[in-house]
């Protein structure tokens, strides 16, 4: 199985700031890798995929950026709506593995 | 716009079973394969099941493998996912989700609201 690492696992932020959330994997995924968005009690929202694609509707300060192992999700300027928690999962081969996930706080 | 409902939660002793299900609606059903993913209290999420859009192929992780059963029905626009010798272990919030439209991508871009399953006695 591909496991997906994410770092941080948690961190604090002030609105504005650029916000990066990292994920690796431990064999190489092409570009299969997706980012997803979940607050909590609500269901988890897609984000990107495709390592780079930003979903419909998805504002343009986020954006991801990788290929093979080494991925990164950034926020350009965080903002109130984007306290949340975030996924990295890869779709290259079954069992589609996520990440633990990284907390997005408030400062 | 896609909607995805599931229904079929609840509490379940050990070693039960249990049957979820899936509405969909919004899109082409049967042109889209479809995910099942799970959340544990407090935990992260955790991949479960997908099958192609047609039924022909399906996929399950290991924790589930030989107990969980994925099936849909493309003339009711309803997945499945039939559950049996229930563990503590199984208990999560359990999405539904639709293949996304990337090509031989197997990402989701839409999930439902989750259904709750307890097993506990």
């Amino acid at each position: 199985d591909i496991q997906m690492t994410q770092s941080p696992s948690s961190l604090s932020a002030s609105v504005g700031d650029r916000v990066t959330i990292t994920c690796r994997a431990s064999q190489t995924i092409s570009t299969y890798l997706n980012w997803c968005q979940q607050k909590p009690g609500k269901a988890p929202k897609l984000l990107i995929y495709a390592a780079s694609s930003l979903q419909s509707g998805v504002p343009s300060r986020f954006s991801g950026s990788g290929s093979g192992t080494d991925f990164t999700l950034t926020i350009s300027s965080l903002q109130p709506e984007d306290f949340a928690t975030y996924y990295c999962q890869q779709s290259y081969s079954t069992p589609f593995t996520f990440g633990g996930g990284t907390k997005v706080e408030i400062k | 716009q896609v909607q995805l409902v599931e229904s079929g939660g609840g509490v379940v002793q050990p070693g039960g079973s249990l049957r979820l299900s899936c509405a969909a609606s919004g899109f082409t059903f049967s042109s889209y394969g479809m995910h099942w993913v799970r959340q544990a209290p407090g935990k992260g999420l955790e991949w479960v099941a997908f099958i192609h859009y047609d039924g022909n192929d399906k996929y399950y992780a290991d924790s589930v493998k030989g107990r969980f059963t994925i099936s849909r029905d493309n003339s009711k626009n309803t997945l499945y996912l039939q559950m049996n010798s229930l563990r503590a272990d199984d208990t999560a919030v359990y999405y539904c989700a639709k293949q996304g439209t990337q090509a031989y991508n197997y990402y989701s871009d839409y999930w439902g609201q989750g259904t709750l399953v307890t097993v506990s006695s």
